[in-house]
Formats: structure tokens, sequence, C-alpha cells
């Protein structure tokens, strides 16, 4: 699976936008972009993902750049509950396993 | 649908001792696998099953083996414990098909400390 790259942190203050950055420079034509989150003491929970296209959600929206290089996630109002470890991970189409392989992630604090 | 459920939800281990983790899904999904996340760390994957009677080895799988009779089960054993593997450890399923587009769903962890 292609690596990915995520800031190790980043701070946001409650009801303002987010955006999450991931680089990816080896991503594959057949990888699509996966998105993760984790709460504090639970398990990862799915956000969104994407080919090319940018994506919207009830939860967020995913851009993808032209080249496919890089992605951001952008939580569109910040709330307190979306304090998290966010995860940018590349899936491979073509050789669906069901692992999923984690980075660091992104720890997002959430001012009041 | 009750989800991913995962029992216990915590454990204390000697070193040496032997022990089951459970897992299961009511969500028929074909997929299943399991975690483990060390402090301020990422997960990693252990085992992972792609459907009953079908298992194979993930990034860290020595010190632990799995069956997958069942869909729904993906039972974790830890054959003799070691300090090393305290850790919380995830299980997760999702469904089949050669299609990187699906979710994987988590359950809760379990918080595995061996003394």
């Amino acid at each position: 699976d292609a690596k990915t790259t995520q800031p190790n942190s980043m701070e946001s203050n409650e009801e303002e936008p987010v955006h999450l950055p991931c680089n990816h420079s080896t991503i594959s034509g057949t990888d699509y972009i996966h998105w993760y989150r984790q709460l504090p003491s639970q398990g990862p929970e799915y956000v969104i993902h994407g080919l090319t296209s940018n994506v919207n959600n009830r939860m967020a929206s995913l851009a993808i750049a032209e080249d496919r290089k890089s992605s951001t996630l952008i939580l569109h109002r910040a709330t307190l509950r979306d304090a998290a470890v966010y995860y940018c991970i590349l899936r491979d189409v073509t050789g669906n396993t069901g692992k999923l392989i984690f980075g660091q992630g992104t720890t997002l604090q959430v001012k009041p | 649908n009750a989800g991913v459920t995962q029992t216990p939800k915590f454990q204390v281990l000697k070193t040496g001792q032997s022990m089951t983790l459970q897992c299961a899904q009511d969500m028929n999904h074909e997929y299943m696998s399991w975690y483990r996340q060390d402090p301020g760390m990422g997960l990693r994957l252990i085992h992972y099953s792609v459907g009953a009677g079908i298992t194979d080895q993930g990034e860290v799988p020595n010190g632990y083996n799995v069956s997958r009779s069942t869909t729904e089960d993906f039972p974790l054993r830890l054959l003799s414990a070691a300090p090393s593997q305290t850790s919380v450890y995830f299980c997760a399923s999702s469904p089949g098909g050669r299609d990187g587009t699906y979710e994987q769903y988590f359950g809760p962890g379990t918080r595995l400390t061996v003394t």
C-alpha cells in the first residue's frame, strides 16, 4: 500500500472550519483515499472516501488535488466532539482483503 | 444491529497465561480483522480473514492465533502472554468483494495488560 504523510497535530477553534491535509505522492491509479477518525477511548470510525472527484457527506468534505498527490479533509464547523485522531489511508481497489494500514494520523484539538 | 462487539472490555493477564479475545459481528460481513494499538501509535494489523475458513497474517502476527469457523465470529488467541502484548485490541469487519470503496466497522476495543 502506498504511504501517506500527515501533520502530527493541528488546533482549531470551535465552530470554525478545519482543513486537515494529507500527502500521498506515490498514489497509484487504483488507490482510493479513505479517512477515518478515532475519538478518545473508542475504535476508529469511517469518515469519507474518494477517488478523483471531491466528495461531500454529512460528516465532512474531501477535496482531492487534480494530480491526486494530496487531499484535504474539511470539517465545515468544528465542534468539541470532533477532537480526535484523523487517519488518511490509501486503499487499492484491486486488492481488497479487508486490511487497513494506519499511519500516525493527525491529532486535532478543538478549543472552545 | 449490534455491529461489531468485543469481549472482554478489560483483561489483566500474568506472563505466560493464555486467553481468547472474542469478536462478533451481525452484519454478515465477509471480511474481519484484528488490530492492536500501543499508546500514542496508530493501529497495526495482526491477522485478517476474507471469509469463513480463510485467515492470513498481518503486520504483527507473532504470538497470536486466529480461526474463522463462522461468518459472525473471529476470535483472537494469545498463546503465552508477554508484557509486550499489553495493548488495546480492536476487531473490525467489512463487506467483501474486490472493491476498495467499502468502509470498515470497528468494535469498541479490549484493553489488555500483561504483568
